[in-house]
């Protein structure tokens, strides 16, 4: 099956540092990914879409300058959070989607960040 | 709009009874529904999804849900819970072509032995 990957799966970093998460498509090609956080018994909240070489598309709220989105390859896209905070401190997940998968997204396993 | 109720957000079943999890739905366009599971620390894994096709849509692990367009509901149903199954359970909801997924607020499924 399509399986994604996520780096790290956890980090714990200073605020006001920058931090960059990793999402990768392992056995497919990902035209699609996306972005969520997910806070403490909370559901998903879509922070952004990104295709491939394009600028990602993000949710109203999300501040673009903030958590910079990069999707370069056709398997690997980067969340970057600039200047982090502890209110920064979440579960952030990635999901790509194929050019031929359809209306299904594949999951990564999730990042945990904590921002001291 | 889309938005996505799951009610209930903690459910309690005893290993071998009926587990029931509720999600209602709101859409103005014929929707894409998904149920999905996550374990603790994991990322979400698809259970079944609605695409307008069977009512009845079976996933996996036993589960099944049935769409209901009078209700706007898409019940998450299985006839025996394992032990296996404690999770956290979400719905979804998206536009046909659209590829984003409106989450509902999750139910936690406990088993009790």
């Amino acid at each position: 099956g399509a399986v994604v990957s996520q780096h790290p799966s956890w980090v714990i970093c200073k605020s006001g540092t920058s931090v960059k998460i990793e999402c990768r498509s392992l056995d497919f090609q990902a035209t699609t990914m996306f972005w969520y956080r997910q806070f403490p018994k909370q559901s998903l909240m879509l922070m952004a879409t990104s295709n491939e070489g394009s600028k990602a598309t993000y949710e109203q709220g999300v501040e673009k300058d903030k958590f910079l989105i990069n999707h370069a390859s056709l398997t690997l896209s980067t969340l970057t959070v600039t200047s982090a905070h502890p209110e920064d401190s979440s579960f952030y997940i990635c999901s790509a989607r194929s050019g031929t998968s359809g209306d299904e997204q594949y999951f990564g396993p999730g990042t945990r960040l904590t921002v001291t | 709009a889309q938005s996505v109720t799951q009610l209930g957000s903690h459910v309690s079943v005893s290993e071998g009874a009926l587990v029931l999890l509720r999600c209602n739905y709101s859409s103005s366009v014929p929707p894409y529904l998904f149920w999905y599971v996550q374990y603790p620390n994991q990322g979400l894994q698809l259970l079944l999804k609605y695409t307008s096709a069977a009512t009845l849509v079976k996933g996996i692990n036993g589960f099944e849900a049935e769409f209901k367009k009078s209700e706007t509901s898409f019940h998450l149903t299985k006839p025996s819970a394992h032990m296996s199954d404690a999770a956290e359970y979400f719905c979804a909801v998206s536009r046909a072509g659209s590829y984003q997924l409106t989450f509902g607020k999750g139910t936690k499924l406990s088993v009790i032995p």
